[in-house]
């Protein structure tokens, strides 16, 4: 089965430090993309970064980046200088076609509380 | 520049009753979705449209019904709501299906008692 796993339900961090979500995902395919969204109060799933398997280099935007280790099958998120905007749900997502249906797969969610 | 639009944010029904939540996109993207979002359990696909005329189930289907006359507009209809279908629900859209990731909108929650 394709599956999304984060185990972290629940992360903290003080402001300004660097905190890394952990996401692991289990594909049979060799090429694909995965996708971190972010999820504050106000309920609106955020798109953050993206990254394409095939690529070596682990993406980057602004202070967010991937370390995406496609062997051990682990795409983790790391939040460089947090700041309390950074308080969200944070929900990794692998897209997968199966069977001719096609969705988003996501992980149960983390929840990130950024401490002043 | 709206993106996704659903309406409405919040409702509460009872048992029995049934119901249209609304999404738009002006986009003009072929694949659309409605995801509900339950404490736990992530989001879980409910119907997708891959263009208009096109519809097809996802994983949790049952009690809903979509359309899709439009590449605009994807209503997803709640037939005869039960307590069981209180959640948040997402509707996303895609222009390149799912290398770009989707855009969603703002949710909608519901409350069925």
């Amino acid at each position: 089965a394709q599956t999304v796993t984060q185990s972290q339900p629940e992360m903290s961090v003080q402001e300004a430090e660097t905190v890394t979500l952990s996401c692991t995902y289990d594909t049979s395919e060799s090429d694909y993309y995965l996708f971190w969204y972010k999820q504050p109060p106000s309920r609106q799933m955020i798109l953050v970064i993206r990254q394409e398997a095939y690529k070596q280099q682990n993406a980057t935007e602004n202070r967010f980046s991937v370390n995406f280790q496609k062997a051990a099958k682990s795409f983790s998120l790391k939040i460089s200088d947090s700041q309390l905007g950074d308080a969200a749900m944070y929900f990794c997502a692998y897209p997968l076609t199966q069977g001719g249906s096609e969705k988003l797969v996501f992980g149960k969610g983390t929840k990130l509380t950024v401490n002043p | 520049n709206a993106g996704v639009t659903q309406t409405p944010k919040f409702q509460v029904l009872k048992t029995g009753q049934s119901m249209t939540l609304q999404c738009a996109q002006d986009m003009n993207h072929e694949y659309m979705s409605w995801y509900r979002q339950d404490p736990g359990m992530g989001l879980r696909l409910i119907h997708y449209s891959v263009g208009a005329g096109i519809t097809d189930q996802g994983e949790v289907p049952n009690g809903y019904n979509v359309s899709r006359s439009t590449t605009e507009d994807f209503p997803l209809r709640l037939l005869s709501a039960a307590p069981s279908q209180t959640s948040v629900y997402f509707c996303a859209s895609s222009y390149d299906r799912l290398h770009n990731g989707y855009t969603f909108g703002s949710g909608t929650r519901l409350t069925v008692v």
